[in-house]
């Protein structure tokens, strides 16, 4: 059983269609973060969530933190096909070098 | 600034066989970690390095090592490999001993035959 559970598992969408991908967990975290990878290289960060209810944007990314810190979610909107790739979140407890991996949301944009 | 390096990006071994990974850190980070990607179990942490020693360790059997050297570089060594180590091996790079953020190398992707 995975700590961090992402849903969904895949998501295949047209260019230009909003999405909403999710990490939850039932234990605490002290920070969240959410990565990218393509095949074939390794995961880039794209960002750190600290703060429960915090939100941070990045461009057309939205990262949510929950009050919790228990969960979070990345909301993309107006999806391109440079979009592609499969999302990580990771929650670090014990502050800071125990980091878990949830298994990834594999996201397809179509052109 | 360069990234994190990792030394093979691709290698192929026979079950029984020993290999060592290499992996270099951001210049000025501390702290090294190894994770373990497969399309089944994801990315699952291996063992974190800081200051040469090792602060954690996953749940891999004992035949899955690492160290770190002075320079904060670290290799990690899996001996009698086994079909089932067939994986990316990704080493993660971080600044300070209480930092957030993990920098990725590329991976090595080990086939084992």
């Amino acid at each position: 059983t995975q700590l961090l559970e992402q849903s969904p598992q895949f998501l295949s969408i047209q260019e230009g269609e909003n999405l909403t991908v999710y990490c939850n967990s039932s234990s605490v975290f002290s920070s969240l973060q959410w990565y990218r990878q393509e095949p074939g290289e390794g995961p880039v960060l794209l960002v750190t969530v600290v703060t429960g209810g915090e939100v941070k944007k990045l461009k057309r990314l939205t990262f949510q933190f929950g009050d919790a810190r228990k969960d979070s979610s990345l909301h993309i909107t107006a999806a391109q096909p440079g979009d592609t790739g499969l999302y990580l979140c990771a929650g670090a407890r014990n502050n800071n070098n125990d980091m878990r991996f949830g298994a990834g949301t594999r996201l397809t944009v179509k052109p | 600034k360069a990234g994190v390096t990792q030394t093979p990006r691709y290698l192929i071994k026979t079950r029984g066989q020993q290999v060592t990974l290499s992996c270099s850190p951001i210049s000025g980070h501390r702290s090294v970690s190894w994770y373990q990607q497969t399309p089944g179990q994801g990315l699952q942490f291996l063992f974190e390095y800081f200051s040469e020693t090792q602060r954690n360790k996953g749940n891999f059997p004992g035949r899955f090592s690492g160290r770190q050297f002075s320079n904060s570089r670290s290799e990690m060594n899996v001996s009698t490999l086994e079909l089932g180590d067939s994986a990316l091996y990704l080493c993660a790079s971080m600044k300070s001993e209480a930092g957030y953020e993990q920098f990725f190398g590329p991976g090595t992707r080990l086939t084992v035959l």
